[in-house]
């Protein structure tokens, strides 16, 4: 059984603040990472993927960076905004066949003015 | 280009009864994947669909089980219905299902089962 984990679980900063999270992932038989941004009542938004070790995504102020050998990527946001405020969801993609991701628990962030 | 669109958006049933979703996913993706979401749980992997082949499955019970049409769109039926599967249901779509490829996601199905 896949484990995916993601910490924090819930995160509150301000304004401006920047932040990061952090997922957890088997290192074997590993092919892609993905980083999703959800906002209560909306579709689920895709931000990356990745799926080479050391890989770095930068979308605005947010990116993230990616350990294959050790199984983790962080997600950092710089000079976070309310619009921010959402649940950050990682997910594992792994080889076999067929197109299976396993998610993360995710992180719910919140930002305050 | 739409996105990825399901019907119906909320949907009541009863114990016992079945129900059908339906997913239209973005013009040109023949993959399109189904997730479901419990209160506490992460998204859990139904199934995928790939030019009308179910070609990866979960762990969910028989009871849960899908189709694809020759135009991608694809549905999810559960038979027997059980008050655990209420639950919020995606769909996803790609291109071809590759690793590399974002899977886009549709605001999904909020089913209560009473």
């Amino acid at each position: 059984i896949l484990n995916v984990e993601q910490s924090p679980q819930s995160l509150h900063v301000q304004e401006g603040d920047s932040t990061n999270f952090t997922c957890s992932f088997p290192s074997s038989n590993f092919y892609a990472l993905h980083w999703y941004r959800w906002e209560t009542a909306k579709s689920p938004e895709a931000l990356f993927v990745m799926t080479l070790n050391g890989d770095e995504k930068k979308k605005g102020r947010i990116s993230a960076t990616l350990n294959t050998k050790e199984g983790y990527s962080y997600l950092y946001i710089k000079g976070s905004q309310p619009e921010d405020s959402a649940t950050y969801l990682c997910a594992f993609r792994t080889g076999g066949g067929g197109n299976k991701l396993t998610f993360g628990t995710g992180t719910q962030l919140k930002v305050e003015l | 280009k739409a996105g990825v669109t399901q019907t119906p958006r909320y949907l009541i049933k009863t114990r016992g009864q079945q129900v059908t979703l339906s997913c239209s996913p973005i013009s040109g993706h023949r993959s399109v994947s189904w997730y479901q979401q419990t209160p506490g749980q992460g998204l859990q992997f139904l199934f995928e669909y790939f030019s009308e082949t179910q070609r990866n499955k979960g762990n969910f019970p028989g009871r849960f089980s899908g189709r694809q049409f020759s135009n991608s769109r694809s549905e999810m039926n559960v038979s027997t219905l059980e008050l655990g599967d209420s639950a919020l249901y995606l769909c996803a779509s790609s291109v071809s299902g590759a690793s590399q490829e974002t899977q886009y996601f549709g605001p999904g199905t909020r089913l209560l089962v009473l």
